[in-house]
């Protein structure tokens, strides 16, 4: 079964640090370009963050540049996001995602992991 | 970048067919065919209803479908049903060679 289950989140202080996994299974990871997409309470979807096949390519969105840090470990079939410096705008449901069958389309998505930034 | 345009709301009674519009630009809809759109029932992660603009993914039922003009897209829900109800956002590849959401549209079904 394909299946992408993030961890790591959780409750923390502003101008902290978080850091969140993705595990893949059931396809040939290494192969696929990954995402993150967040959501904060109430509101839509944002993507975050991408990182190409072998991890060299990363692209973030400007709200999160230079905070956050997408990487991976092929061998491990894990994605990742570093969240430094955290803000209370960072609050949100964090989806690791893959454009698995389709180029630009995310056919697969985690349930989520939940990040309160909060003092 | 500021998010694709959605209507905030679009409702219909049982049956009926609705609409619901997806505005960029010529940076994103209008200059790529990579539309997707996702039906997120509360409390879940998003699932792919539609890619490339008009495609339907195995098993995404056929009351679906996707269209574009220019630099708006659009998804229609003929034959509403109960199980409809949800929040529905596109999505565009953009010349920043990243993935950019829509604001997002609540569907209801009266």
């Amino acid at each position: 079964e394909v299946q992408l289950v993030e961890s790591g989140g959780g409750l923390v202080q502003p101008g902290g640090s978080l850091s969140l996994s993705c595990a893949a299974s059931g396809f040939r990871f290494s192969s696929y370009w990954m995402h993150w997409v967040r959501q904060a309470p109430g509101k839509g979807l944002v993507w975050v963050a991408q990182i190409n096949p072998n991890g060299r390519t990363t692209t973030y969105a400007d709200s999160v540049k230079g905070r956050f840090t997408i990487s991976r470990d092929n061998a491990k079939s894990t994605l990742y996001l570093q969240m430094n410096s955290l803000r209370a705008e960072d609050t949100a449901v964090y989806y690791c995602g893959s454009t698995f069958a389709y180029p630009w389309a995310f056919d697969m998505w985690g349930q989520g992991t939940m990040v309160t930034v909060s003092s | 970048q500021s998010a694709l345009t959605q209507p905030a709301s679009v409702s219909g009674s049982p049956g009926q067919s609705i609409t619901i519009s997806c505005t960029g630009s010529s940076s994103d809809i209008g200059a790529y065919n990579y539309v997707s759109w996702y039906q997120q029932h509360p409390g879940k992660a998003p699932k792919l209803m539609i890619y490339d603009v008009s495609n339907r993914p195995s098993g995404v039922s056929n009351r679906f479908s996707g269209s574009k003009s220019g630099n708006t897209a659009s998804l229609t829900i003929s034959g509403l049903q109960a199980e409809d109800e949800a929040d529905y956002y596109c999505c565009s590849y953009t010349s920043s060679s990243t993935p950019h959401f829509g604001t997002g549209t609540k569907v209801t079904v009266l």
